[in-house]
């Protein structure tokens, strides 16, 4: 069945670095577009990234260009997302997601989310 | 970026009644909305894309329809298990983006 594990969450000061992974299983990874999503304690969900097949093509919320950048190892099976000069803003779950498959956006599978921390 | 709107904030139903819930685009999306539904403490869980396409395994109960900046997601006889938060996405343009949610309570 089709799994996503997110990993590398955890407390950090402002203006510190984390890289978050997401391991996929249970399908082939490097046919799927992939997504980061994010939710703030309490809050809805925001999008943050996306990146195709061959990581030829990303995308970013304002909130995060330049900031954060993701990436992919189709020969692992993992997605990344390296998050520098962090905010308190960005304390958050954290979300892979796999998009529906041919399509960009809706995501039809999710990892259980990890917690980002950000504070001094 | 395109703003999402949901309708109402929170929506107070019994179980067996119909609920219906609105999504407005700030422009169009044409048919690129997608639902999602989260319960308390997990993963949102993707219920209807290209405004009207179920997920898979999706209870027929569900149904989405609309396009360009006007969608709806309809329950037409609520179970327990759909008391939760509903979100609704466009991505048509980048960025993507979701509205604020739909809290669907038990009256």
């Amino acid at each position: 069945q089709v799994q996503l594990v997110e990993s590398g969450g955890g407390l950090v000061k402002p203006g510190g670095s984390l890289r978050l992974s997401c391991a996929a299983s249970g399908f082939t990874f490097s046919d799927y577009y992939m997504s980061w999503i994010r939710q703030a304690p309490g809050k809805g969900l925001e999008w943050l990234s996306y990146i195709s097949t061959s990581s030829t093509y990303t995308h970013y919320a304002d909130s995060v260009k330049g900031r954060f950048t993701i990436s992919r190892d189709n020969a692992k099976n993992s997605l990344y997302l390296q998050m520098n000069s962090l905010r308190a803003e960005d304390t958050a779950v954290y979300y892979c997601a796999r998009d529906v498959e041919g399509m960009v956006g809706p995501a039809d599978y999710w990892g259980q989310g990890t917690l980002v921390t950000v504070s001094s | 970026e395109i703003v999402m709107t949901q309708s109402p904030a929170t929506l107070s139903v019994s179980p067996g009644e119909r609920a219906t819930l609105s999504c407005r685009a700030s422009q169009s999306v044409g048919s690129n909305l997608a639902w999602y539904q989260q319960r308390p403490g997990q993963a949102p869980r993707l219920l209807i894309y290209g405004a009207s396409t179920r997920a898979t395994g999706l209870p027929a109960r569900f149904s989405g329809s609309g396009s360009g900046t006007e969608f709806t997601l309809t329950i037409s006889s609520l179970q327990s298990e759909d008391f939760a938060v509903y979100y609704c996405q466009q991505h048509n343009n980048w960025p993507q983006t979701f509205g604020r949610g739909t809290k669907v309570e038990i009256k």
